[in-house]
C-alpha cells in the first residue's frame, strides 16, 4: 500500500526559531495537502499544494507559513519564527484519486519551547 | 459550504458491546464521506469510505458506516467492540467539486471499558 513519509516524527524548538518539516507523499500525485493538529482539538486544513503552486490556504496558514517542493519529490513546511501556539501534530497527506480520501502520514510532533 | 459535526466528543461502551460514532454533514454537492481512526501518537488510518455506491460501507476492523442521505448521516458501527478499537474517530467530508479539499469533524474519542 503506498505510504506517504514524513520526518522528523517528533521536533522541539525554541521560540522564534524556524523548523522545516519534510514529508515524500505519493509518487505522481499532483496534489498534497498539510494538516495541523492542536492536542485535544481538531485537525485543520493547512494548504493545498497543485503542481508546484499553492492550490487553497487557510486562515492559519499565514505569511510565517510556506510550502515548497525543492527537489521534486520531497515537500517542506516551513514556519518561520515560531510560537508557542504552533505546537501541534502536523499531517501532510496525498489523496488517493478523486472522492477516495487521503493517505496521511504519521504525522510531525512539533513542540515551540 | 460543507461541514461535518460529530455529535459525541466522548463514547464509552463495554467490551463486547455494540459501538456507535455518530456523524452528520453538510454539503452542496454529492459528498464523500470518510471515516478515520487515530491510535494515540500516531497518524490517521482510513477506515472507510463512501463515494455514491452502496450506501451501506465495510471497513477494516469489522467497522461500518451508513449513508443517509436524508438524514445527512454517516453513522460508524460495529457489532462487538474490542479493547483496541479504543482512539478518537474523525468523520470526514470531501467537496468533489473543490479538488478534494477535506473537511475533519471534532473527533470521537471510543473508550472501551473491560
Amino acid at each position: 500500500e503506498p505510504e506517504v513519509t514524513q520526518t522528523p516524527s517528533h521536533q522541539v524548538t525554541q521560540m522564534g526559531q524556524e523548523v522545516i518539516l519534510r514529508c515524500v507523499p505519493i509518487s505522481n500525485h499532483l496534489y498534497f495537502y498539510w494538516y495541523r493538529q492542536i492536542l485535544g482539538q481538531k485537525v485543520e486544513f493547512l494548504v493545498s499544494f497543485y503542481n508546484n503552486e499553492i492550490s487553497e490556504k487557510s486562515e492559519i496558514f499565514d505569511d510565517q507559513f510556506s510550502v515548497e517542493r525543492p527537489d521534486g519529490s520531497n515537500f517542506t513546511l516551513k514556519i518561520r519564527s515560531t510560537k508557542l501556539e504552533d505546537s501541534a501534530m502536523y499531517f501532510c497527506a496525498s489523496p488517493g484519486g478523486r472522492g477516495y480520501g487521503y493517505t496521511f502520514g504519521s504525522g510531525t510532533r512539533l513542540t515551540v519551547v | 459550504a460543507q461541514s461535518v459535526t460529530q455529535l459525541d466528543s466522548h463514547v464509552s461502551v463495554s467490551e463486547g458491546t455494540p459501538v456507535l460514532l455518530r456523524c452528520n454533514y453538510s454539503s452542496s454537492y454529492s459528498p464523500s464521506l470518510f471515516w478515520y481512526v487515530q491510535h494515540p501518537n500516531k497518524g490517521l488510518q482510513l477506515l472507510l469510505k463512501y463515494t455514491s455506491a452502496a450506501t451501506l460501507v465495510k471497513g477494516i476492523n469489522g467497522f461500518e458506516a451508513e449513508f443517509k442521505k436524508s438524514e445527512t448521516s454517516f453513522h460508524l458501527t460495529k457489532p462487538s467492540a474490542h479493547m483496541s478499537d479504543a482512539a478518537e474517530y474523525f468523520c470526514v467530508v470531501s467537496d468533489l467539486s473543490r479538488d478534494d479539499k477535506i473537511i475533519f469533524g471534532k473527533g470521537t474519542r471510543l473508550h472501551i471499558l473491560p
